[in-house]
């Protein structure tokens, strides 16, 4: 089964309109973190926000938000106000307690202007 | 500064050469990890060290496929007797240590292989 489910292969938002990216993951730890990290054309993985399994607040961190929902094994990535450089493969990410990260598949977000 | 770089950026080879790649990473980053992404998936992992030390390697790390780090800074990744199915972009990161489960693995920008 896979860890990390993207259920979205692409998404088209309008400029500024605020946008969600769906995430779910499935694990039976109780201490996990899960990230997002954002991939432009260039290729480099650029790390957006982080949210921990025992944090009760959902992580923010300038125009995104984490939308946290650890019932639903939920945490899906809100970009408010979006801009046309926020264009780019959108990757979800899980650490379960062990050191390395797994990745779920991707959404590509495409700002239309 | 003095993020995580890698090096070539681009390697185009004829299947059955070796290659190797170089990645330095953040200079307070007692970790290093390795990935591999293939067209349309998600970054995938290779191994990881901690200073010198290799502490996990993936099933997908065939006996072609070494790393090292020898005096835990850089660290290299060589491919022998190269196939097609090599071609792909390996992802270099670094993490420090200390912060457990929030530990953040920052990224190179990665080195893109083609085997013809």
């Amino acid at each position: 089964a896979q860890k990390i489910t993207q259920t979205q292969p692409g998404m088209f938002v309008q400029e500024k309109e605020a946008v969600t990216l769906d995430c779910t993951y499935d694990t039976s730890d109780q201490s996990y973190g899960l990230f997002w990290y954002k991939q432009p054309s260039s290729g480099e993985m650029i790390f957006l926000i982080y949210q921990g399994s025992y944090d009760e607040q959902n992580a923010t961190e300038g125009r995104y938000s984490l939308n946290f929902q650890k019932a639903r094994k939920s945490a899906n990535l809100v970009i408010s106000a979006s801009q046309l450089g926020d264009s780019a493969m959108y990757f979800c990410a899980m650490r379960e307690g062990g050191d390395k990260i797994i990745f779920g598949k991707g959404t590509r977000l495409h700002i239309l202007p | 500064d003095t993020g995580v770089s890698q090096d070539p950026r681009h390697k185009i080879t004829k299947r059955g050469q070796n290659v190797t790649f170089r990645c330095d990473p953040i200079s307070e980053h007692n970790r290093l990890y390795w990935y591999r992404q293939t067209l349309g998936q998600g970054p995938e992992f290779l191994t990881y060290f901690q200073n010198e030390a290799q502490l996990e390697k993936s099933r997908l790390l065939s006996d072609r496929f070494s790393a090292e780090r020898p005096k835990g800074s850089f660290s290299t990744l060589e491919i022998q007797r190269t196939e097609q199915g090599d071609s792909a972009m390996y992802l270099c990161a670094s993490s420090l240590r200390d912060r457990g489960l929030y530990e953040t693995q920052y990224f190179g920008p990665g080195t893109r292989l083609l085997v013809l």
